[in-house]
């Protein structure tokens, strides 16, 4: 079993729907979690980060993190069709080596 | 330079032959890292380098792959005799000192295919 599992979709949805993305884990050890989007050749870049347990907020986007269940989530809402990217979950224990999942491709049409 | 610069982007090779993959980081970042994406799969780590010592390189897939840094900026990635399950797009990322990994950033790639 792979340290971080991702569905890799795809997944599709029209333009103002909400989404959500999701990540499973096995080691209880990783305490830092971060979501990256990752446009066609182009390099990911850091979307949400999120230390321990709990929700964190910014705009459209929030991400949860669940420790007991292994389990962390990304809502985006009223989404765009720009938001059509590959989006990675990430964890990660020491805070410097990061485990990633295999990544979720989004495509919101308009 | 205002972002991880790698070259180059695309790299067409035949099998047997050796490849440099090369990476410039972020002005004054001290971490790189190598990261390896193949086609539908995660991000894979390579290597980690602090400054020009790579106190993990745990991630190297085989002693066909080598990593070096110098003068705590330019990084190169050796690949010798590929083999066509080394296709995939080879990341590098860095970081300034004394952060963690949440602020990481990384370059667009150099998508190595091997025939």
């Amino acid at each position: 079993q792979k340290e971080v599992e991702q569905d890799p979709g795809p997944l599709s949805v029209p333009e103002g729907a909400i989404v959500s993305l999701n990540c499973t884990y096995s080691n209880s050890a990783f305490q830092y979690f971060m979501w990256y989007r990752q446009y066609s050749r182009k390099g990911p870049e850091l979307l949400m980060y999120t230390y321990s347990s709990g929700n964190k907020e910014d705009g459209r986007f929030t991400a949860q993190v669940d420790k007991s269940s292994k389990y962390i989530s990304l809502f985006i809402r009223d989404s765009q069709p720009s938001d059509s990217a590959t989006y990675l979950c990430a964890m990660s224990e020491s805070g410097y080596a990061l485990n990633f999942g295999k990544g979720t491709s989004l495509l919101v049409t308009p | 330079g205002a972002g991880v610069s790698q070259s180059p982007s695309n790299k067409v090779t035949e099998k047997g032959k050796d490849v440099e993959l090369r990476c410039d980081p972020i002005s004054g970042h001290t971490a790189l890292y190598w990261y390896r994406q193949r086609l539908g799969q995660g991000l894979e780590f390579l290597i980690y380098f602090q400054g020009n010592s790579a106190p993990d390189k745990s991630g190297l897939p085989s002693d066909r792959f080598s990593a070096e840094r110098t003068g705590e900026s330019v990084s190169t990635l050796t690949i010798q005799r590929t083999q066509q399950e080394d296709s995939a797009v080879y990341l590098c990322a860095s970081r300034p000192p004394g952060t963690g990994a949440n602020v990481l950033t990384f370059g667009a790639g150099s998508r190595l295919t091997v025939l």
